[in-house]
């Protein structure tokens, strides 16, 4: 069974700009997490998608949004790239919400700004 | 406002001796409590965790403890191995339907 894949791995921006980044979740799993990480900081919830709809948000500007398809899948964007949006952002998904939490992570889009 | 915290950034320990890693939680209705385990360039990846129900949770060289009263968890590694040196991070969850988690601890397991 294949783990939850995030495309791109690493990429390199420039402030002002945008970035969308992409996650596949586990086949069956509808529920989609994404985390930013950065040194010291730990992982810091950014949303959470459960068909198509957002259920939850995290404390971050409105530069960062998200959305979920039909398919499970989902993608995350920032605009307006500021050198502190550098961080490592980990997508995660799990069959259901309400249960005892388990989270498969994928390997993370590590996102560097210039 | 940070809800979970593991106030130790790192930890040192030897091969074949016990590893300690604690967290400590603010929010009370918080219904369960999970530990990851994250190497470089990788995902994190589930190792444990524990319901608000129960005070002990045991699996193979992994054993979580939870004081609800003293809102603290820990987790115990033994024998820890070099294999084990990687970021723990402790996360909790509840009716607010995202996992909370701390900052992380990273472990170092000498041979």
């Amino acid at each position: 069974k294949a783990g939850v894949t995030q495309t791109p791995r690493y990429l390199i921006k420039t402030r002002g700009q945008q970035v969308t980044l992409s996650c596949s979740p586990i086949s069956g799993h509808r529920s989609v997490s994404w985390y930013q990480q950065t040194p010291g900081q730990g992982l810091q919830f950014l949303f959470e998608y459960f068909s198509e709809t957002q259920r939850n948000k995290g404390n971050f500007p409105g530069r960062f949004s998200g959305r979920q398809f039909s398919n499970s899948r989902s993608e995350m964007n920032v605009s307006t790239l500021e050198l502190g949006d550098s961080a490592l952002y980990l997508c995660a998904s799990s069959l259901v919400t309400e249960n005892t939490g388990e989270l498969f992570f994928g390997e993370g889009s590590r996102l560097t700004v210039l | 406002d940070q809800q979970v915290k593991q106030n130790s950034p790192s930890l040192s320990v030897q091969e074949g001796r016990i590893s300690i890693l604690n967290c400590d939680y603010t929010n009370s209705m918080f219904d369960y409590f999970l530990w990851y385990k994250k190497y470089p360039a990788e995902g994190p990846t589930f190792l444990i965790s524990i319901s608000s129900i129960k005070d002990k949770n045991e699996d193979g060289r992994f054993t979580v403890f939870l004081n609800k009263s003293a809102k603290h968890l820990s987790l115990h590694i033994v024998p820890s191995q070099p294999g084990d040196s990687a970021v723990y991070f402790c996360a909790a969850g509840g009716s607010q339907g995202n996992l909370i988690f701390g900052k992380g601890t990273k472990l170092s397991v000498k041979p």
